[in-house]
């Protein structure tokens, strides 16, 4: 059975930073790309970076790009995802989700139950 | 970066009614869209990838079909556990990018 199970979030003051974790198992990790999606209270979802399989390839969107930085360590099967400069706009719920395909892009099939990040001016 | 356009924002139905939610896409985007659904406090949950393609075990009342811009996410007959918000979500350019969410609730 897949699981993703994330952890790492809290309260943190605007300009701090966080580094998020998502434990994977019940699938083989390295072959599948991953993502990071994000849920702002009352809002809808944001996509907010990808990673390829093997690590070497990453995206983000303007929003994050430049503060937020996407890892993987295929040797413990857990996703990261370092969060510097934080603003309050970064409250949310972030979700890691799984790739649908062994390739590099595809649906989101899995998700985790996502982990909540708070932001405080 | 492209642009996803979901509508309505929220609709109102009744048990077994037929519900139709559209999404354009601001560019072609072939057939690389999907459709999640999402209860309060759940994770999203995929239903239909690549426009038209039913996820495995999901009910034959969702449907989705389009391709290019348009896009059409059907449930047949409205049953009570389909309230939720739908999302759509292209995956076309190597930037993902979602819908606003389609809220339904019950008339």
């Amino acid at each position: 059975e897949v699981q993703l199970l994330e952890s790492g979030g809290g309260l943190v003051q605007r300009g701090g930073s966080l580094r998020l974790s998502c434990a994977a198992s019940g699938f083989t990790f390295y072959d599948y790309a991953m993502s990071w999606v994000r849920q702002a209270p009352g809002k809808g979802l944001e996509w907010v970076s990808r990673i390829s399989g093997n690590g070497r390839t990453t995206y983000y969107p303007d929003s994050v790009k430049g503060r937020f930085t996407i890892s993987r360590d295929n040797s413990k099967n857990t996703l990261y995802l370092q969060m510097n400069s934080l603003r309050v706009e970064d409250t949310a719920v972030y979700y890691c989700a799984k790739v649908k395909w062994g390739v590099a892009t595809g649906p989101f099939d899995y998700w985790g139950q996502g982990t909540l990040i708070t932001v405080s001016s | 970066d492209i642009q996803m356009t979901q509508s309505p924002s929220s609709l109102s139905a009744s048990m077994g009614d037929r519900v139709t939610i559209t999404c354009q896409a601001s560019q072609d985007i072939s057939n690389y869209l999907n459709w999640y659904q999402q209860k309060p406090g759940k994770a999203p949950k995929l239903l239909i990838y690549d426009a038209s393609n039913l996820e495995t075990g999901v009910p034959s009342r969702f449907r989705g079909s389009g391709s290019g811009t348009d896009f059409t996410f059907t449930i047949s007959s409205l049953q009570p556990e389909d309230i939720a918000t739908y999302y759509c979500q292209q995956y076309d350019d190597v930037l993902y990018s979602f819908g606003q969410g389609t809220k339904l609730e019950i008339k």
